[in-house]
């Protein structure tokens, strides 16, 4: 059974900094780009980051570049966020999501649970 | 990036109702055109994904249509579990953008 298990959220002032991780299990982590997608509290979902299964390819979104890092440790079966400079803008419910990609389709199938990021003074 | 537009933003039906949102992308994006449902405290969960193949594991009442900018997710008879809040998402080019999400409530 596929499950993803994301910790590290907490509470963190803003200019401070924070790392979520997210535990796979269930398959083979190695084959698939991972996502992070994350909703701020009573909002709609936004992506965030995403990143190929060997790490040769990472996208950001524009609200997060240069502040966030993605990677992942295969070996670990795991995936990392890095966030440094946090803003008050950035507290929300962070997700790490599966995706699956074919040539006409390409989806998040798999989500965690999710962790919550508070910045706050 | 692309914007992608949902409505209504939230609807109030009966169990048993035919319920019909729909998504409007800025741009074209083809068949790549995914649909998800959350609940309360969850994790959102894929129901609908290149438009209009339906996940493993989701029932049969819910289906997708659409191609190009226009999208539409069809309930054919709402079930208490399907009180929710759907979002649609467009997967065609990176920045991946959601929409606003419809909160489906009991009437």
């Amino acid at each position: 059974e596929v499950h993803m298990v994301e910790s590290g959220g907490g509470l963190v002032k803003p200019g401070g900094s924070l790392r979520l991780s997210c535990e796979a299990s269930g398959f083979t982590f190695s084959s698939f780009m991972m996502n992070w997608v994350r909703q701020a509290p009573g909002k709609g979902l936004e992506w965030v980051s995403s990143i190929s299964s060997s790490s040769e390819y990472i996208y950001y979104a524009d609200s997060v570049k240069g502040r966030f890092t993605v990677s992942r440790d295969n070996a670990k079966n795991s995936l990392y966020l890095q966030m440094s400079t946090l803003r008050a803008e950035d507290t929300a419910i962070y997700y790490c999501a599966r995706e699956v990609y074919s040539g006409t389709y390409r989806d998040f199938d798999y989500w965690g649970q999710g962790t919550l990021v508070t910045v706050s003074s | 990036d692309i914007q992608m537009t949902q409505s209504p933003s939230s609807l109030s039906a009966s169990i048993g109702d035919r319920v019909t949102i729909t998504c409007r992308a800025s741009q074209t994006i083809n068949t790549y055109l995914n649909w998800y449902q959350q609940k309360p405290g969850k994790a959102p969960k894929l129901l609908i994904y290149g438009a209009l193949s339906l996940q493993s594991g989701v029932p049969s009442r819910f289906s997708g249509s659409g191609s190009g900018t226009d999208f539409t997710l069809t309930i054919s008879s709402l079930q208490l579990e399907d009180f929710a809040t759907y979002y649609c998402h467009q997967s065609f080019s990176i920045p991946d953008t959601f929409g606003q999400g419809t909160k489906l409530e009991i009437k």
